[in-house]
């Protein structure tokens, strides 16, 4: 069983399209994050999510939205898609609660291209 | 804010070799966690080995073993008997054992030539 899924794996679309990204953990984890890989492999944390407190990145424009139907899911929506928005998106979980500095686990990855 | 540095942005060894990848960081932070993370072409992030601040003993994985050196705000990654399947990117991560992600160097391309 996959324990961090991601779908899309591929997203090809226009600039100014509004998409999104889905992610379901199925580890129990208690945290969720989503990291942003530039095309230089870069990553850099966008958002950490862990049901009662959202952490945004500062940098993060505010066309980044996550949204967390419940504990084991974390969606990216992306409004008005820019060309600078193209890169791989990794989501990932962690058990942060009971064990402080418990590694966090990676999705597949979604590449997003924006033409 | 902590920050972490990878020196090396791509190194070559012929398999069966030792090479060692290095990492530094920069915290004010007393307690925190150190990762390593490889990355294939496939893309998919792989959790090499994992390091405790408070622990003085470095960890090992096998063939992977990290030197840590804490005064020095040092967290290099061994690889002994290397393998064509070891060729990918390496990260070091940095975490603070919160829920605010890991801050990642801008890793090292490591390449195992047959």
């Amino acid at each position: 069983d996959t324990a961090v899924s991601q779908t899309p794996k591929y997203l090809v679309t226009q600039m100014g399209n509004d998409k999104s990204i889905k992610c379901e953990q199925n580890l129990g984890h208690d945290t969720m994050y989503w990291y942003k890989q530039d095309s230089k492999k870069f990553l850099k944390i966008m958002f950490s999510y862990n049901n009662k407190e959202l952490i945004i990145n500062e940098t993060v424009p505010n066309r980044f939205s996550p949204k967390s139907p419940d504990k084991a899911h974390l969606n990216l929506h992306i409004n008005s898609l820019e060309l600078g928005d193209s890169a791989v998106y990794f989501c990932a979980s962690s058990q942060v609660a009971r064990v402080p500095g418990y590694e966090q686990y990676f999705g597949p990855g979604t590449r997003l291209t924006v033409t | 804010a902590q920050t972490v540095t990878q020196s090396q942005p791509e190194m070559s060894v012929q398999e069966a070799e030792t090479v060692t990848l290095s990492c530094t960081y920069d915290t004010s932070e007393s307690n925190y966690y150190l990762f390593w993370y490889k990355q294939p072409p496939s893309r998919q992030m792989i959790l090499v080995i994992r390091q405790e601040a408070y622990k003085q003993q470095n960890a090992t994985e096998n063939r992977f073993s990290v030197n840590f050196q804490k005064a020095a705000k040092s967290f290099s990654l061994k690889i002994s008997d290397s393998q064509l399947g070891d060729t990918a990117m390496y990260f070091c991560a940095f975490s603070g054992g919160g829920a605010d992600g890991l801050t990642f160097g801008k890793g090292t391309h490591l390449i195992i030539q047959p």
